[in-house]
């Protein structure tokens, strides 16, 4: 089983659509957990943290489900320039230098 | 520097040569990996160094890869006897390597564009 997965999609959403991801993970160790957003032919670039009490920045919304062993993030009033590649990241507590990456769901907002 | 600077940014070579990429990370920053992206899939962890030495080098594919760091800095990878399959974005991305969770957020360059024809 993979340390992390995540649905691929694509996820095709018009503008203004809300849009909702899910990344499970294998490990309840996991201690730290991060959004990473993937432009085509670009390099990942850190999106949010996830906090164990959830956390907002404007239309992105992160939250940590511990129990079930998930993270979401949700995008409100999609515009076009969110479509790019999601990607989940894990750091397990017994390893702060390791890094488990999920596969990337991807998403296109269309007009 | 203020980021992770990779270079080449791109790379053609042939079948067979050796080639060398390199990976400058954000100042004080101890903890650095190498991850390979081929086109349309995810990465895959090479290598990770804390300052000079490689605690893991678990994903490195074959005896062709070698990587090392200097002075707790700049990172070079080698491939040598390059093969069609090491086409690929080489991904360097840095982290300051402490023990604090909230701080340990991985910062990756742009990427060395590695294509073997």
């Amino acid at each position: 089983r993979k340390e992390v997965e995540q649905d691929p999609g694509p996820f095709n959403v018009p503008e203004g659509a809300t849009v909702a991801f899910n990344c499970t993970y294998s490990n309840s160790a996991s201690q730290s957990f991060f959004w990473y957003r993937q432009d085509c032919r670009k390099e990942p670039k850190l999106l949010m943290s996830v906090y164990s009490s959830g956390n907002e920045d404007g239309r992105f919304t992160a939250q940590l489900n511990r129990a079930s062993q998930y993270i979401s993030l949700l995008i409100r009033d999609s515009k076009l320039s969110d479509s790019a590649t999601y990607l989940c990241v894990v750091n397990p507590r017994y390893n702060f230098n390791k890094f488990y990456f999920g596969s990337g769901t991807k998403l296109n907002v269309k007009p | 520097g203020a980021g992770v600077s990779q270079s080449p940014s791109n790379k053609v070579t042939e079948k067979g040569k050796d080639v060398e990429l390199r990976c400058d990370p954000i100042s004080g920053h101890t903890a650095l990996y190498w991850y390979r992206q081929s086109l349309g899939q995810g990465l895959e962890f090479l290598i990770y160094f804390q300052g000079n030495s490689a605690p893991d080098k678990s994903g490195l594919p074959s005896d062709r890869f070698s990587a090392e760091r200097t002075g707790g800095s700049v990172s070079t990878l080698t491939i040598q006897r390059t093969q069609q399959e090491d086409s690929a974005v080489y991904l360097c991305a840095t982290t300051p390597g402490t023990g604090n969770s909230g701080a340990n957020v991985l910062t990756f360059g742009a990427g060395s564009r590695l294509t073997v024809l």
